[in-house]
């Protein structure tokens, strides 16, 4: 039982170049979440999902889409990055609804450098 | 706007030493409150979850209170270990069912040394 994992850990981009974020969860949980972690700022919500094949916006969901294809995976895609958008990103996924009593699993993160 | 304030913001405590950290927040409604404990370089990991009506949930060594009238929050750390050396981050769910929001607090960052 690996939790939630994140591919890659680590990545360089270039302004302008595009990528996707790969989350995996082998819980059977419905609902996952991306965040971004900056310094001295709280994690926020980019973009969370209630189910397979449904996707909600959060809080910061400008510059960055999201795919839920298959319930276990959950991907986040810049298509034309820039260097606000250097950050570690964390997944998450919970069983249930956000903000419930429900604990959302993190993922280990992927640090984004974007130059 | 919902906002979570916490402090102190670094720490810096001897091992086997006791320490708290605190948590005010501004929400509305509440709904519940969490703490989290997040290693250096990994992802968050739950310490605690209280709704309204707990005053206090202990985690082994955690202790968390919580004063919904004041809006506070704190968490307890007895006999500290070197292990304990993490970011502890305080989150605010707000909202009706179904459509809650969370807050999360900057942390604070505790450093055990020996």
């Amino acid at each position: 039982n690996a939790g939630v994992t994140q591919t890659p850990k680590f990545r360089v981009l270039k302004t302008g170049q595009s990528m996707t974020l790969l989350c995996a969860q082998d819980m059977n949980h419905e609902y996952m979440y991306w965040y971004r972690q900056d310094p001295g700022m709280g994690l926020r919500l980019i973009h969370y999902s209630v189910g397979e094949g449904t996707t909600a916006k959060g809080e910061v969901p400008d510059g960055y889409n999201v795919s839920r294809l298959k319930k276990q995976n959950f991907l986040l895609g810049l298509e034309s990055a820039a260097p606000s958008q250097t950050s570690v990103y964390f997944c998450a996924s919970s069983y249930s609804e956000r903000g419930g009593l429900e604990t959302q699993y993190f993922g280990p993160g992927t640090r984004l450098l974007v130059l | 706007k919902n906002q979570v304030e916490q402090s102190p913001q670094s720490l810096i405590i001897l091992e086997g030493k006791n320490c708290t950290l605190q948590c005010n927040y501004t929400v509305s409604p509440f709904s519940n409150l969490r703490w989290y404990k997040q290693d250096t370089g990994r992802g968050p990991v739950s310490l605690t979850i209280m709704t309204f009506s707990e005053n206090t949930k202990s985690n082994g060594r955690y202790t968390a209170t919580l004063d919904a009238d004041t809006k506070q929050s704190s968490l307890h750390i007895t006999a500290s270990q070197l292990s304990d050396s993490a970011s502890y981050i305080c989150v605010v769910s707000a909202g009706y069912f179904g459509n809650e929001k969370l807050t999360f607090g900057t942390g604070t960052r505790l450093t055990i040394i020996p």
